[in-house]
């Protein structure tokens, strides 16, 4: 089955760029979407179709996609900002959904 | 704006079924441009996706394999929702349950609005 890698956590400043990575065989093949959850609540959409934001979601975060890495960007890091991340594809060879693993973001 | 408004028990015994419903408001369950989801996570595993259902002139579903023989996804549009029944529930079970909508794109989807979340303990 597909899989999708991410770093477990990172840490960044506030006013600093956090990159947060997903890894998986020729990612840049499929549309990756990025998901924040918050404790407590259901994860949001940031980022859609490897670089569009949902309505509300500040232009701070970007996505891009290549290779067999897609990338989640943001910008000028908020102590708002912390949370988990998830990048997710849908795998068409099993017709299935695939999250990555998330990635703890702390804000320094 | 859609909203998904999930309700059902927080505990269920082992070997008993797991059942949650999902009412939507702001958009119909026979949206032909829609899915409806169910996804669970987990410490152990994570966000999982359980499975859909969605109306493209028929009713369609599709099951995780790991899950496929023990998950029925149904929709009720007399009440515009839809629901979750997992047979046969253990203690790894256990886990929060969100339904969501998924955008669907071709071949690809997201999931742009959510329900809270039902945290549901299987215990004894």
């Amino acid at each position: 089955s597909y899989v999708l890698t991410q770093p477990p956590s990172m840490s960044v400043a506030p006013g600093k760029t956090a990159r947060i990575t997903c890894g998986g065989n020729d990612v840049g093949s499929k549309s990756v979407h990025w998901y924040q959850q918050k404790p407590g609540q259901a994860p949001v959409l940031v980022i859609y179709d490897d670089s569009d934001r949902p309505s509300g979601i500040p232009e701070r975060f970007s996505g891009s996609n290549s290779g067999n890495t897609a990338t989640l960007t943001i910008s000028r890091v908020e102590a708002g900002d912390e949370a988990d991340y998830y990048c997710q594809v849908w795998d068409r060879i099993s017709d299935h959904v695939v999250f990555g693993g998330g990635t703890k973001l702390t804000v320094l | 704006q859609v909203q998904l408004q999930q309700s059902g028990p927080g505990l269920v015994k082992p070997s008993q079924t797991l059942s949650l419903t999902c009412a939507i408001s702001g958009d119909s369950v026979s949206n032909n441009s829609s899915a409806w989801i169910w996804i669970r996570q987990s410490p152990s595993s994570g966000l999982e996706w359980l499975g859909r259902t969605y109306y493209r002139s028929n009713w369609f579903t599709d099951y995780a394999l790991s899950v496929k023989s023990r998950i029925t996804i149904n929709p009720d549009t007399s009440k515009n929702q839809f629901s979750l029944q997992l047979i046969s529930v253990t203690p790894q079970d256990t886990a929060v349950y969100y339904c969501a909508r998924e955008v669907t794109t071709g071949w690809d989807g997201y999931f742009d609005f959510w329900g809270r979340g039902t945290l549901v303990t299987v215990s004894s």
